[in-house]
Order: structure tokens, then C-alpha cells, then sequence
């Protein structure tokens, strides 16, 4: 019963590295979505798939890449990060439209710091 | 695009008083989904209470209920006999019918409750 799973929790990374954030949800939901949550602010809509092999931009997607090979999984990649992608990122996801109606289940966030 | 203000950065109350937040939107659909969402500090997106806008009865949840006002694109939320557990982040969010059905978020609200 684990709903959206996000790895990992936290992580600390230098200007320039990369790295790949995870997704797992076990809902079997086609829709999922990749948010940034910075202080003072909402979240904000990076990227989204509304099914495998699918991907589109959201409201701030540069600096970021997003790959969906496996309708239960959604990574979320920074190919050279820097300091302004400091935030907690959040993933969601939920059924396509026409199915039971239900609002978008979020995974507990991962805090990414750019040093 | 749509868009979500909550004009309220910090809001406080006294346990077991009834507190209100506000939260207007700016929309050309006539139809579309609004939500509350709880954020407390394990950073944990809570869904609180969520209104179809083609229902015009406002929608409850026990001691939560929401004044929804379609054509002043207005949904406030009403928080009765507040408790300390209320105390959060909340977040007022937008959500369309049609396409992708990404969620748009306000600013937040941070809730303090005094004992």
C-alpha cells in the first residue's frame, strides 16, 4: 500500500553534477506529474506524462529532463545542476480522466540543496 | 492560463475558534475542480476538501467546509473549532477538466494555532 514513492529523501549536490530523481507509484495511474516547491511559493509544474512513452513541458521546465519508459515510474533528471534548482521537488500522479474520479496523489517530496 | 492568489501569507487563531482563509482564481472554463490542500512540516501534501464547480452547494468535510463563489471566483475555506494538528501550510489549488489536468497552486497560507 505504498501510494507514490519518491527516492531519495534528500540530497546535497555540487554546481555542475547530475542527478536522477525517482518516482514509483503502484496505482496503476497514466497520469504523473513532477512539481518544485520553493519558499514563499506554490508548486510549480516542471513536467508531466499522461502516459508511458510520454512526456510534456509544464510551467518551468528548463534545467530539467523527465523520461517515462514504465507507466509506474516517472524520472525526474537534472543534467548540470545549479544553485536557483535548490527546492523540494514533489511527484504525483492519478488515473486518466473518465476513471474513477480522484484527485492527484503526492509522494512526501525529495529536498534537493545545490551547493 | 489560470491563476490562484491567496492574499494571506500567515493567518493565526485560538484553539476551538473558527479561522477562514481566502483564495481567488482566475479562469475562462466553466468548468474545473478547486482544492484545499494541508501542508504540516513533514512536508506531506494532504488533500483537505475539494469542490466540482458545476455543484453549487458548498462542500464539507466534517469541521472544514468552503464557501465557493463562482462568479466572484472566489473559495474560501473555513476551518471550525480549530486544533493544534491544524496548524500548517495550506494551499489553494486550481484544477481543469480538460487535458492534462495539471494542478495550479496558490502561494500558501501558513496557520498558526495558539493554544
Amino acid at each position: 500500500n505504498a501510494g507514490v514513492t519518491q527516492t531519495p529523501k534528500f540530497r546535497v549536490l555540487k554546481t555542475g553534477q547530475s542527478m536522477t530523481l525517482l518516482c514509483a507509484q503502484d496505482m496503476n495511474h497514466e497520469y504523473m506529474y513532477w512539481y518544485r516547491q520553493d519558499p514563499g511559493m506554490g508548486l510549480r509544474l516542471i513536467h508531466y506524462s499522461v502516459g508511458e512513452g510520454t512526456t510534456a513541458k509544464g510551467e518551468v521546465p528548463d534545467g530539467y529532463n523527465v523520461s517515462r519508459l514504465k507507466k509506474q515510474n516517472f524520472l525526474l533528471g537534472l543534467e548540470s545542476a545549479a544553485p536557483s534548482q535548490t527546492s523540494v521537488y514533489f511527484c504525483a500522479s492519478r488515473p486518466r480522466p473518465g476513471a474513477v474520479n480522484q484527485p492527484q496523489h503526492f509522494g512526501d517530496g525529495t529536498r534537493l540543496s545545490i551547493l | 492560463a489560470q491563476t490562484v492568489t491567496q492574499s494571506q501569507p500567515e493567518m493565526s487563531v485560538q484553539e476551538a475558534e473558527t479561522v477562514t482563509l481566502s483564495c481567488t482564481y482566475d479562469t475562462s472554463e466553466s468548468d474545473y475542480y478547486l482544492f484545499w490542500y494541508k501542508q504540516p512540516p513533514s512536508r506531506q501534501m494532504i488533500l483537505v476538501i475539494r469542490q466540482e464547480a458545476y455543484k453549487q452547494q458548498n462542500a464539507t468535510e466534517n469541521r472544514f467546509s468552503v464557501n465557493f463563489q463562482k462568479a466572484a471566483k472566489s473559495f474560501s475555506l473555513k476551518i471550525s473549532d480549530s486544533q493544534l494538528g491544524d496548524a500548517a501550510m495550506y494551499f489553494c489549488a486550481y484544477r481543469s477538466v480538460q487535458g492534462a489536468q495539471k494542478l495550479v497552486f496558490g502561494q500558501g497560507t501558513r496557520l498558526t494555532i495558539n493554544p
